[in-house]
């Protein structure tokens, strides 16, 4: 069974400061994704990675920054938090495909809650 | 949710019953995932599907890349199928997947 851990699970932050939230998968996965699941929008792509070192834009990029520094592990930064990022944030892992599926497994999520 | 369109919205069932979700997409999905957010928020895989049906207990679902939709069975419901279940695409670019609006079920005694 996959294995995907974030922390925290819940982060009170203060307009303007700087969140970072990690992410880290026992997997040996390839690609990393970060969501986040607002009501009305369901989860929509913020950042997403295929290896150790890269970081891909996805869909919502704005006011948000991803660092890959290891096979392992992923971090959403947010620079300066805003009250609009108040949401839920999952992480996820997924292969590349040959005789692996893409199947993405995620983790418990991030309550972040930015006053 | 306009590219992975999710129905019904909200469901409620009585124990033991039969009923199905379906996903419609307007875009050219290559695989599909299942998953359930339970009550307490974590998202657990159902199932990942290449076209064709998979069935797993009481659950069976499809997917028709042709017709460009994807169905969630569920047999004889329990209490415990209760929560959110969310259909997601992937157009086999770049892994990315592109979720719908879920669909809540509850399921009564």
């Amino acid at each position: 069974e996959a294995a995907v851990t974030q922390s925290p699970r819940n982060k009170v932050a203060v307009t303007g400061g700087k969140v970072t939230l990690s992410c880290n998968q026992t997997n040996n996965h390839n690609n990393m994704y970060w969501y986040r699941q607002d009501t009305g929008h369901g989860l929509r792509l913020i950042h997403y990675s295929y290896g150790a070192g890269s970081t891909e834009k996805g869909d919502i990029p704005d006011g948000y920054k991803a660092s890959r520094p290891s096979q392992e592990n992923f971090s959403l930064i947010l620079e300066l938090a805003t009250p609009s990022q108040t949401s839920v944030y999952f992480c996820a892992s997924g292969d590349v495909g040959g005789r692996s599926s893409y199947e993405q497994y995620f983790g418990p999520g991030t309550r972040l809650t930015v006053l | 949710g306009d590219k992975v369109k999710q129905s019904p919205s909200a469901l409620s069932l009585q124990e033991g019953t039969n009923s199905a979700l379906r996903c419609n997409f307007s875009i050219a999905a290559t695989t599909v995932q299942w998953f359930l957010q339970n009550p307490r928020g974590s998202l657990i895989n159902l199932f990942y599907l290449v076209p064709g049906t998979k069935e797993n207990g009481r659950l069976k679902s499809t997917f028709n890349s042709k017709e460009s939709y994807s169905t969630l069975h569920i047999r004889d419901a329990q209490l415990e199928d209760s929560g959110t279940y969310f259909c997601a695409a992937d157009t086999g670019n770049t892994r990315k997947l592109i979720f719908g609006l879920g669909t809540t079920l509850q399921v009564q005694p």
